[in-house]
């Protein structure tokens, strides 16, 4: 089945700073790619997706390009603010109607 | 707002006990996905049910039990709980194929 790595956490940033969060996928076939973000006190909130290679997901500042070769799909955003605060989640999906596995997720904090 | 309904918000209940958590998925997706969020385990996949039919099932416990109802809601059995099994419990739907999951805010079991 489908596995998927994220970097270790937590990550403390300055707002504006530019951010980075690595994730790593095995799967046995050609899996979507899925980054959702947990506010405190709240479910999962779909971030932004891929579903083949070359792909770029982007939404609200955040990018992520699904990357076959290095089976990569870090999630990048040029200047993070406050309310980007929270536990953001790298997930893969392989066939249709199929479930969701995720990486262990990583904190941000941005300080003002 | 997701669309997603889960009930209770909060459950504290004892050793022993049993509990039943309840999902709404949004209006139109027939899958619904069990998941459950420890500190320890991260986000670990429990069960799939797709128009009241079990679909996949994930690390679900034999004392876990869940189905899927004709008005699509579903239901989450927890028996013979244990301190262990205290976590976030979420309920995510889908309308299927590769359209994303969509989550609720989760019911927090605490079990004393």
């Amino acid at each position: 089945g489908d596995s998927v790595t994220q970097m270790e956490g937590p990550v403390t940033l300055s707002e504006e700073a530019f951010l980075t969060i690595n994730c790593t996928y095995t799967a046995t076939g050609y899996p979507s790619l899925f980054w959702y973000v947990q506010y405190p006190g709240e479910g999962l909130q779909l971030l932004l997706k891929a579903t083949k290679a070359d792909d770029k997901g982007s939404n609200k500042g955040f990018e992520a390009t699904y990357r076959k070769e290095t089976t990569s799909f870090h999630l990048e955003k040029g200047s993070v603010q406050v309310s980007d605060s929270a536990v953001y989640f790298c997930a893969s999906r392989t066939g249709a109607n199929s479930k969701l596995t995720f990486g262990k997720g990583i904190t941000l904090s941005v300080r003002p | 707002d997701s669309g997603v309904t889960q009930t209770p918000k909060h459950l504290i209940t004892a050793t022993g006990q049993r509990v039943t958590l309840r999902c709404s998925p949004r209006s139109g997706d027939l899958s619904v996905y069990w998941y459950q969020q420890s500190l320890d385990q991260g986000l670990q996949f429990l069960i799939q049910y797709y128009n009241g039919e079990e679909r996949a099932k994930g690390n679900i416990l034999e004392r876990f039990s869940a189905q899927q109802f004709p008005d699509l809601h579903s239901e989450l059995n927890l028996s013979s709980l244990e301190l262990g099994d205290s976590a976030l419990y979420f309920c995510a739907s889908s309308v299927g194929g590769n359209s994303p999951l969509h989550f609720g805010n989760g019911t927090r079991l605490t079990v004393t």
